[in-house]
């Protein structure tokens, strides 16, 4: 099993310009999840899936689109790239439900000029 | 909403000496504890958590205890090694719906010198 797995490991934007950061799990979880990390402030909940079908706000949504392609696969969308989205980012994924235990990908670092 | 606060920010100790890292949640319904290691580059690990209804929780040389009524739960490191070094993040998780979401403390970066 690969487990959490994300592409690409890194990438730099020009402000304003868009991207799709990706997503894709193999352990038949139900839940997926967003973070953003930055320095002194640990990780910050962008978007979560519940199911398949499903996606709901975190703490930091704006300037953000999820789409939950299957329940394998759940793609992070920056729009309109700002130097303030300049961050690490971590998708990871639970069982749900009465699964408790959530696992991380590798990350993507993002910068944005 | 849940409010985690996590300390100390930084911890450096002698190579076989003890470690304790400390936090404490806000929101009385949270009910899972985990805590989580990130090394350089990496992606955060689970090490070990636990659930509201459990005091204390031991795996070899890391345990974690939960006080309720306090609302704070503490990572105990015993015997560390120069591989602990990394930076551990401590979170509180309450169910919504069909989802857990996790709100994480801000990380303690712990290096142990040789």
């Amino acid at each position: 099993n690969a487990g959490v797995t994300q592409t690409p490991k890194f990438q730099v934007l020009k402000t304003g310009q868009s991207m799709t950061l990706q997503c894709a799990q193999d352990m038949n979880h139900n839940s997926m999840y967003w973070y953003r990390q930055d320095p002194g402030m640990g990780l910050r909940l962008i978007y979560y899936s519940a199911s398949e079908g499903t996606t709901d706000k975190g703490e930091v949504p704006n300037g953000y689109n999820v789409s939950r392609l299957n329940k394998r696969e759940f793609s992070l969308r920056l729009e309109s790239a700002a130097p303030s989205q300049t961050s690490v980012y971590f998708c990871a994924s639970t069982e749900g439900g009465r699964g408790f235990k959530q696992f991380f990908g590798p990350g993507t670092r993002l910068t944005v000029l | 909403g849940e409010n985690v606060e996590q300390h100390p920010s930084t911890l450096s100790v002698q190579e076989g000496d003890s470690a304790v890292i400390k936090c404490t949640y806000s929101d009385s319904a949270s009910n899972y504890f985990p805590w989580y290691k990130q090394e350089l580059g990496k992606g955060p690990q689970l090490i070990i958590d636990i659930r509201s209804n459990v005091g204390e929780k031991k795996d070899q040389r890391i345990a974690v205890t939960l006080n309720k009524t306090a609302k704070h739960f503490s990572l105990h490191i015993t015997e560390t090694q120069p591989e602990d070094s990394a930076v551990y993040f401590c979170a509180a998780s309450i169910s919504s719906g069909s989802a857990r979401q996790l709100t994480f403390g801000s990380g303690t970066q712990l290096t142990v010198l040789p």
